[in-house]
């Protein structure tokens, strides 16, 4: 069964510092990999989306990476903002399927 | 871009009672829909896979009698909890698949929040 952790749970940065959210999943048979982003009591928006073949996807000041054999994903933030502020979910689709299984997230404040 | 409704966004119901969430697919159509249970600080749990005009597939532990999901059209997919009780209390949230795009693509719904008193 696909297990999906995220570290760390919660982060506090100052605005406009870079910076990386981590994201490990247990099985590397992967359709592909999904970053999110959930503002309280919202829903998600999808912010990047990374096919099995790929290695990263870039957004904006977001970059995201992927690692498969290691099971590993990175989002990077550059120059973070106060509207960054979020819960970050990374969620993979196992091969095969459409089903998406997902980390706890990371919550993100940028302090001004 | 696609776009996914939750009907309604907040719902407070008594216990024992049944509630019901629409799910619809605004401009495109669906033919498999999601749903998802989130608790506080928890993660995204999916319950049930809803295909239009067949019986829905749930997850190990979600009682189907409980959860009913009913995708009647290619553009709704309704989920009805029956006899309600606090521990039913949660975020639900929704998404679809375009069955005209992407095979990867899923869209999310906004969630709706259900509390049980």
């Amino acid at each position: 069964k696909q297990e999906v952790t995220q570290i760390p749970a919660a982060l506090s940065v100052p605005e406009g510092e870079n910076l990386v959210l981590n994201c490990s999943f247990t099985d590397s048979a992967i359709y592909n990999l999904q970053w999110f982003r959930q503002d309280p009591g919202k829903g998600l928006t999808s912010l990047l989306l990374i096919q099995s073949s790929q290695r990263e996807q870039t957004s904006g000041r977001l970059n995201a990476s992927l690692d498969k054999s290691s099971g590993r994903s990175t989002l990077y933030i550059a120059a973070s903002q106060p509207g960054d502020s979020a819960t970050y979910l990374c969620a993979v689709r196992g091969a095969g399927s459409y089903q998406l299984t997902f980390g706890k997230g990371t919550k993100l404040s940028v302090i001004p | 871009g696609a776009v996914v409704s939750q009907h309604p966004s907040r719902v407070i119901c008594k216990s024992g009672t049944s509630v019901k969430i629409e799910c619809r697919s605004l401009d495109f159509q669906a033919t498999t829909m999601f749903w998802y249970r989130q608790f506080p600080k928890q993660s995204l749990m999916l319950m049930a896979t809803s295909n239009e005009g067949s019986k829905a597939t749930y997850e190990q532990g979600v009682e189907k009698d409980k959860f009913l999901i009913n995708h009647a059209s290619l553009t709704l997919s309704t989920l009805t909890v029956t006899s309600a009780h606090p521990e039913d209390s949660s975020f639900y949230i929704c998404s679809a698949r375009d069955s005209e795009g992407p095979a990867y693509e899923q869209y999310f719904g906004p969630g709706t929040r259900l509390t049980v008193t």
